[in-house]
Formats: C-alpha cells, structure tokens, sequence
C-alpha cells in the first residue's frame, strides 16, 4: 500500500539526548513536511522540503535538524536544544510544492521528554 | 488576528441531528480551503477540499465565503463515527520560494452523542 510510515510511533527521550524520527514515503511525492502538535493546538510547522537535497526552516525550526538524502525519506532530528519536544510529531507529504495540492499525513510519533 | 480561527467547541450533536460550524481566515489572498478531520491521537485525513461554488460529499457541505473570509462545514444526519476534530486548513501565501504553505487551525471538536 501507497503511504507515509513514521517510526517509532512512542519514543521516550532523556533531558539532554537528540532523538530521530523517521518518516519514509512510497507516494513519489516531492514535498514533505514536519508538524508539529501540542494539546490543543494547531499544527505548527518545523521544517520542509521541496526537492532532495534542498530544506526550508517553518515556523518553530530551532532545536531540530532534518536531512533530504532521498526523495523517499525525511527523517527529524531532536536535539537537546528543543527545550520542550513533549509533543506529537506529524510528516506529510505532498505530490509538488504547488500551492493547492493536498497533504498527507504519517500516523504520526509520539515524543516524551522524560 | 490568526491566520486560521475555528471555536474549538466542543460541539454536542444528538445523534441524527445537523451541525454546523465555521473557520475564519485572515489573509484575503488565501487561495486553496480544506477540511480535515482528526480522530483523537490520531493524524488528520482529508475529508474534503472547499470550492469556491462550494462542495457536498455525502451527508457533509462545505461552503467559501471570500467576502467574508471564512468557511463552513455542515454535517448532516449525525452519525456516532462523525465524532472527531474538524480542521480548518488553508493555503498561507506566505512568500517562501516554495509554496504549498499550510495554515492549520485549531480544529471544532464535534461530539456526537446516542
């Protein structure tokens, strides 16, 4: 089946570790997207990529890294930096960059600080 | 002003019953309207883009109001699995070089009750 699998789905991390998330696409799709979503909010961008090997900051970027190696994979980086990761981490993908072309998700990974 | 702006509820429904509710958005350039619909601790799926002339699918009508700069989501006749988090998305013409930049809001919380 065609779709965007996220790993780990619960991740638990210790103050002061960097964590990552995986996310891999078979869509062939060229964007691709991380979310970020805290109780009661909306998602909130962190970072996006249009092309492999090009990657663009969103709105909360500090304190996160991702890498475009492959059209197929975007995989985040948490780093100890991230002074409150606790949140739902959610990628996404889109068939191009063109405004208007729908976005899916990944089922998303659960971050706990603990 | 947010970009997005939905009242977060929750909307109580009798079961059968029809529920309304709208998104505001700021930026009168705004270009492409969706729904989505989250279940809890899960990712939001695509329930269904909203058109200028509006769109119905099934028991559910979207409707854009760009004078007023907000959208609108009916449901009718509804049913228990309709409980969920509606999001309100909607193309931000922020001027990254890339587009396809997403403006999440909050979400209508319905609960649809026996």
């Amino acid at each position: 089946d065609g779709g965007i699998t996220q790993s780990p789905k619960y991740l638990f991390r210790k103050e002061g570790q960097n964590v990552t998330l995986s996310c891999e696409q078979n869509l062939n799709h060229d964007a691709m997207y991380w979310y970020r979503q805290d109780p009661g909010q909306g998602l909130r961008l962190i970072y996006y990529s249009q092309i492999v090997n090009d990657f663009q900051k969103g709105d909360i970027a500090e304190g996160y890294s991702v890498s475009r190696e492959k059209k197929e994979s975007f995989p985040l980086t948490v780093t100890s930096a991230q002074k409150n990761p606790t949140a739902f981490y959610l990628c996404a993908s889109s068939r191009t960059r063109l405004s208007g072309n729908t976005i899916y998700f990944g089922e998303g990974s659960w971050l706990t600080v603990v | 002003r947010k970009e997005v702006e939905q009242d977060p509820g929750p909307f109580n429904v009798p079961e059968g019953a029809t529920v309304a509710f709208n998104c505001t958005y700021s930026n009168s350039a705004s270009q492409s309207f969706f729904w989505y619909r989250q279940d809890c601790r899960k990712e939001p799926k695509l329930l269904m883009s909203v058109y200028s002339s509006g769109n119905e699918d099934g028991r559910f009508t979207a409707q854009l109001n760009r004078a007023s700069q907000y959208i609108s989501l009916l449901i009718r006749d509804s049913k228990l699995s309709d409980s969920a988090t509606y999001l309100c998305v909607v193309t931000a013409p922020k001027a990254y070089y890339g587009n396809n930049r997403l403006a999440f809001g909050k979400g209508n919380q319905v609960v649809v009750i026996p």
